[in-house]
């Protein structure tokens, strides 16, 4: 079965500085890859997606990932943080053609000013 | 293009209760998906339903089962509640696995 493994549970960043949150996916067969982030009290929002095509993914918010088979890793970046940025991250992966996608612990971000 | 729609926001249940949660996908999503959310656990997954049939399903006890009716609306219940099953469960539909999920609000469930 898919699983997920997301680095660090907790990032602090400086507003300004880049955002980079990493996630690495096992998976035995070629992986569908997504990005979420939650804010308090609500549900997930997809941010950014990997399917099949181009590896490098552009998302909302000026988030972007990068899929790395060789190195089984999808992390996130940003380059520059904004307040608004602070909540939490979610890593997930289905197989392709299955619904049934698992998510890694999160990740929860904070900017400082 | 209204949201998905999981009802009741909050609810408060006694240990031993049963509960059923109510999840409305997006229209013209066929897959339903349910997720149990807690502090220590994270996101863990409860069970997927499609075209009212239960397609995959997590590692929780019996106690926890759903169903999802003609419209794609699902359903989830709990039965015999535990003081553990305190949680946020969130509800997602999509239309294709490629498209990933578009999550509910939640409901956050407490238990006494």
């Amino acid at each position: 079965a898919q699983s997920v493994t997301q680095l660090g549970s907790h990032v602090s960043v400086s507003e300004g500085a880049l955002v980079l949150l990493r996630c690495n996916y096992s998976s035995s067969v070629p992986p569908y890859l997504f990005w979420y982030v939650q804010y308090p009290n609500q549900g997930l929002q997809l941010l950014l997606k990997y399917t099949t095509g181009a590896t490098l993914v552009k998302g909302i918010n000026g988030f972007e990932a990068e899929f790395k088979k060789s190195e089984t890793s999808f992390h996130l970046t940003k380059p520059s943080a904004h307040m608004s940025d602070a909540a939490e991250y979610f890593c997930a992966v289905s197989d392709q053609g299955n619904n049934d996608m698992r998510f890694g612990a999160g990740t929860r971000l904070t900017v400082k000013p | 293009k209204a949201g998905v729609t999981q009802t009741p926001r909050y609810l408060i249940k006694t240990r031993g209760q049963q509960v059923t949660l109510s999840c409305s996908p997006i229209s013209g999503h066929r897959s339903v998906s349910w997720y149990q959310q807690t502090p220590g656990q994270g996101l863990q997954f409860l069970f997927e339903y499609f075209s009212e049939t239960q397609r995959n399903k997590g590692n929780f006890p019996g106690r926890f089962s759903g169903r999802q009716f003609s419209n794609s609306r699902s359903e989830m219940n709990v039965s015999t509640l535990e003081l553990g099953d305190s949680a946020l469960y969130l509800c997602a539909s999509s239309d294709r696995a490629s498209y990933g999920y578009t999550f509910g609000s939640g409901t956050r469930l407490t238990v006494v």
